[in-house]
């Protein structure tokens, strides 16, 4: 099973400046068969379910704000909120899904306003 | 449009059983994986299992194995989680999310489309 390690647990930003969330995997997310990373983003606010943000690492989902970007390969991943608005305050989660089952997630890194 | 629309709150004794369902909406229901997660109030997010409805497939988490079963309507487009043997740490909001076939995710992201959520609590 990889497991998938976020840091910090908690950040706070203030408002128009970057937010910046890491993510480790226990092992390689890279598919050797097409050389993409299977990691998706998604942002949570409270009473809210899951809201899909990036995935394959680095595609943004239809209708997100592209102050939200996704880099990293293999291991090492990162979140970037560009500008921090009011409304970006929430959990981050990421996620891998190349080795599969079970679909594993990171624990979580909150995000409020500084 | 995409929509999954889950059941109403439950509250429970324990040793009970909940059985939770999540209609779809906007797809065609065979095409698309239906996954079950579940957060426990604080915490983040849990794997479940899956069931393929195309099939009645299904997939369990080893942790789950025994406790859940996955079921499918398709003359309502309909899923169904049951879970048996409840306890006080089962606690939690349990989530149906849409995921594309298997090989498909080199095009499709997965869990793009999530239930509203159900939460599950105990009262003895």
């Amino acid at each position: 099973e990889i497991v998938m390690t976020q840091s910090p647990d908690s950040l706070s930003v203030s408002l128009g400046e970057r937010a910046t969330i890491k993510c480790k995997s226990s092992q390689s997310v890279l598919s050797k068969s097409n050389n993409k990373n299977y990691i998706a983003w998604y942002q949570q606010k409270p009473g809210q379910p899951p809201r899909l943000l990036i995935y394959l690492a680095l595609t943004r989902e239809s209708g997100v704000p592209d102050r939200f970007s996704g880099s990293g390969s293999g291991t090492d991943f990162t979140l970037t909120i560009s500008s921090l608005q009011a409304e970006d305050v929430a959990v981050y989660y990421c996620h891998q899904y190349l080795d599969i089952p079970p679909w594993t997630f990171g624990q979580g890194t909150k995000v409020d306003i500084k | 449009q995409v929509q999954l629309v889950q059941s109403g709150a439950e509250m429970k004794k324990p040793g009970a059983s909940v059985k939770v369902s999540c209609k779809t909406f906007g797809y065609t229901f065979g095409s698309f994986r239906i996954h079950w997660l579940r957060q426990a109030p604080g915490q983040g997010l849990d794997w479940m299992g899956l069931i393929d409805p195309s099939e009645g497939r299904t997939t369990y988490a080893e942790k789950y194995q025994g406790r859940v079963t996955m079921t499918r309507d398709t003359s309502t487009n309909t899923v169904y989680l049951e879970m048996t043997s409840l306890r006080s740490e089962d606690t939690a909001t349990y989530f149906c999310a849409r995921d594309p076939p298997p090989g498909a995710y080199h095009l499709m992201p997965p869990f793009d489309y999530w239930g509203q959520g159900v939460l599950v609590t105990f009262s003895s």
